[in-house]
């Protein structure tokens, strides 16, 4: 079991709320990514870190933004949420680099936007 | 275009019995493949990772194949059981890199009746 943590696992919030997901590990991983998954879809990379102080964005274009200010934390901040922002967040964490080492997935925020 | 295609879409068997699901992919250069298994409410696990030279390989009851030349992928799951039930999915990572990336398959879902 990857020791990589994410709250809250379900979130329901009306339009224009902030909101930030939060995620953590414990492996000491260098790297760190944001999903998004909607359902019967592909994953899509919406950020990434290769450390601290390092983020940049992913494939698909996200309104959220993220900080990496410690090694295990990796948070993400919707400043206005909208309801095409209803999707599954998925926080992974890895070792190596993006295509060369395996990933470790959290359970997953699950987030409803009204 | 970079694409991993999976089928079938979703597959129900019956426990006990074998089944076989595919990837098909059009990542160049191409760098590894991995299979993922992804329970509902779930973050994706890892199950296999292979590099263009290795065509097989085990992890318990799931045993993965890759055709480099032809570009395939298959998946295939032995005497199943209920807690098979999950989506697979393939992801095929272009040259191994800092900067490299990964394709995600849509993912087959796997359904195990009793």
């Amino acid at each position: 079991e990857a020791d990589i943590y994410q709250t809250p696992r379900y979130l329901v919030i009306g339009t224009g709320k902030k909101i930030t997901l939060e995620c953590s590990q414990t492996m000491g991983h260098d790297k760190m990514y944001w999903y998004q998954q909607d359902p019967g879809m592909e994953l899509h990379l919406i950020h990434y870190s290769y450390g601290v102080n390092s983020t940049e964005k992913g494939d698909l274009s996200s309104e959220s933004t993220v900080s990496r200010i410690r090694t295990e934390h990796f948070p993400l901040t919707l400043e206005s949420a909208r309801p095409s922002h209803t999707s599954q967040y998925l926080c992974a964490s890895s070792s190596g680099g993006l295509s060369t080492d395996t990933q470790y997935f959290g359970p997953g925020t699950r987030l409803t936007v009204l | 275009k970079n694409q991993v295609e999976q089928s079938p879409q979703s597959l129900i068997i019956l426990e006990g019995k074998n089944c076989t699901l595919q990837c098909n992919y059009t990542v160049s250069p191409f760098s590894n493949l991995r299979w993922y298994k992804q329970d509902t409410g779930r973050g994706p696990v890892s199950l296999t990772i292979m590099t263009f030279s290795e065509n097989t390989k085990s992890n318990g009851r799931y045993t993965a194949t890759l055709d480099a030349d032809t570009k395939q992928s298959s998946l295939h799951i032995t005497a199943s059981q209920l807690s098979d039930s999950a989506s697979y999915i393939c992801v095929v990572s272009d040259r191994g890199s800092t900067l490299g990336r990964l394709y995600f398959g849509r993912g087959t879902q796997l359904t195990v009746w009793p």
